[in-house]
């Protein structure tokens, strides 16, 4: 079955640590990649999205994430986070051709100030 | 970007009675909307996928005569959670792709609901 494991459940940094979220999907076929956020009371924000080209990903807010096909691999990461940064990240996967998404257990960031 | 909306926002009803979240795209056409679910502190779960004039595809697990769903027009889906009990109690958000080969996924701002 398709699934998609986020490696960090919760995790806490310091202002300007840097982050990197594991994300790791099982799918033999050609895949879209996302990073998503959720800040408190908010929508999913769409943070950056892999479909075909250049493996590493630029995104809003410092955020990028690289693509590693041999790893079945799509981690996020930031040089340096802020501390409004604080959020839950969603990595998903889109297989093939449907719309719907697989969504991985998502991950809780605090960042201190 | 484009928008998703969904109402209501918050709903609490009774245990037995019926409640109907809408999910509106407000300036594209979606022929495909997705119904999620998701629990408290744990990850998004497809329900359903509407399709505008058709029956929606259930996910395995998922009962079809709970939630019932209705894609009347490309920009309206509906999920109706019959005879609610509290394990029903969720967030449930809908997200769209614009039709005609969109890549990004709209997401509306969900529905918390809990039944009591």
């Amino acid at each position: 079955a398709q699934s998609v494991s986020q490696h960090n459940h919760h995790v806490i940094l310091s202002e300007a640590a840097s982050l990197e979220l594991g994300c790791n999907y099982s799918y033999g076929g050609t895949v879209n990649l996302f990073w998503y956020v959720q800040y408190p009371g908010q929508h999913l924000q769409l943070l950056l999205k892999y479909f075909s080209g250049d493996p590493l990903v630029k995104g809003i807010k410092g955020f990028e994430a690289e693509f590693i096909k041999s790893k079945f691999s799509f981690n996020l990461r930031k040089p340096s986070v802020q501390w409004s940064d604080t959020a839950e990240y969603f990595c998903a996967v889109k297989p093939g051709n449907t719309g719907k998404l697989i969504f991985g257990q998502g991950t809780t960031l605090q960042v201190k100030p | 970007g484009a928008v998703v909306s969904q109402h209501p926002s918050r709903v609490i009803c009774k245990s037995g009675t019926s409640v109907k979240i809408e999910c509106r795209s407000l300036d594209f056409q979606a022929t495909t909307m997705f119904w999620y679910r998701q629990f408290p502190k744990q990850s998004l779960m497809l329900m359903a996928t509407s399709n505008e004039g058709s029956k929606a595809t259930y996910e395995q697990g998922v009962e079809k005569d709970k939630f019932l769903i209705n894609h009347a027009s490309l920009t309206l889906s509906t999920l109706t959670v019959t005879s609610a009990h509290p394990e029903d109690s969720s967030f449930y958000i809908c997200s769209a792709f614009e039709t005609g080969g969109g890549t990004e996924a709209f997401f509306g701002q969900g529905t918390r609901l809990t039944v009591v």
